[in-house]
């Protein structure tokens, strides 16, 4: 499996804090991207990096990519309460029009008030 | 905003029953995706389609079938429904593109097998 590994599994910060995760592979890729999923419900899609950009920033959000060691990380900073979910990075691997994603396991984030 | 839509949130049904999930979404995407999520190992492809009527299978298609005879409709099928079988089931959808799009993903149904 071309699976992606997120690390640390689990994070638990004050509000107002910044939160890092990141994510490695093991395959060149198309693009990565970050997707969040609060308890109970499905994934939402965050931000997507192509394998050509290095960092990209959208709102509270910052993701970097170092393709040389197929590794990416996802900063939140400032966080809030509503923070509080999985987060879960997917490589595109190839030119494909299936769009089939490789999904890590994800970062359990908590962001204690 | 794309609308993924899932028939059921809660599902039980029993050891051997044939199973059917649903999935509908409404932004004429082509591509379309079955997931199961398991604590620890994370979302893991059973089976995705491209286009009406084709199919491929994922990284854990045993016991499971799926179904698109309209493009907006994406069915998995449980053939004989077992204990392991129980998971949350997430459904997605893309559009159709080389860039490899966002997928966009119904609200999942939880699945117990008795």
């Amino acid at each position: 499996s071309q699976q992606g590994e997120e690390d640390p599994q689990a994070l638990s910060i004050q509000e107002g804090e910044n939160a890092t995760m990141n994510c490695s592979y093991k395959t060149s890729i198309n693009n990565l991207q970050w997707y969040r999923q609060n308890s109970g419900r499905g994934l939402v899609h965050l931000i997507l990096i192509r394998s050509n950009e290095r960092e990209k920033h959208s709102g509270r959000l910052r993701v970097t990519l170092d393709t040389s060691k197929k590794s990416s990380s996802l900063l939140i900073t400032a966080s809030r309460a509503a923070d509080t979910a999985s987060y879960f990075c997917a490589t595109a691997h190839g030119s494909s029009n299936t769009g089939k994603l490789i999904f890590g396991q994800g970062t359990t984030l908590q962001v204690k008030p | 905003d794309v609308k993924v839509t899932q028939s059921s949130r809660y599902l039980v049904k029993r050891t051997g029953e044939k199973v059917f999930l649903e999935c509908v979404q409404d932004m004429d995407h082509e591509n379309m995706f079955w997931y199961r999520q398991d604590p620890g190992l994370g979302l893991r492809l059973i089976y995705f389609s491209y286009d009406v009527k084709m199919k491929e299978k994922g990284d854990i298609p045993e016991g499971y079938s799926v179904s698109r005879e309209k493009k907006e409709r994406f069915s998995l099928i449980l053939e004989s429904a077992s204990t392991n079988q129980t998971s949350m089931y997430l459904c997605a959808s893309s559009l159709r593109g080389g860039n490899h799009q966002p997928q966009h993903f119904g609200d999942g149904t939880r699945l117990s097998i008795l």
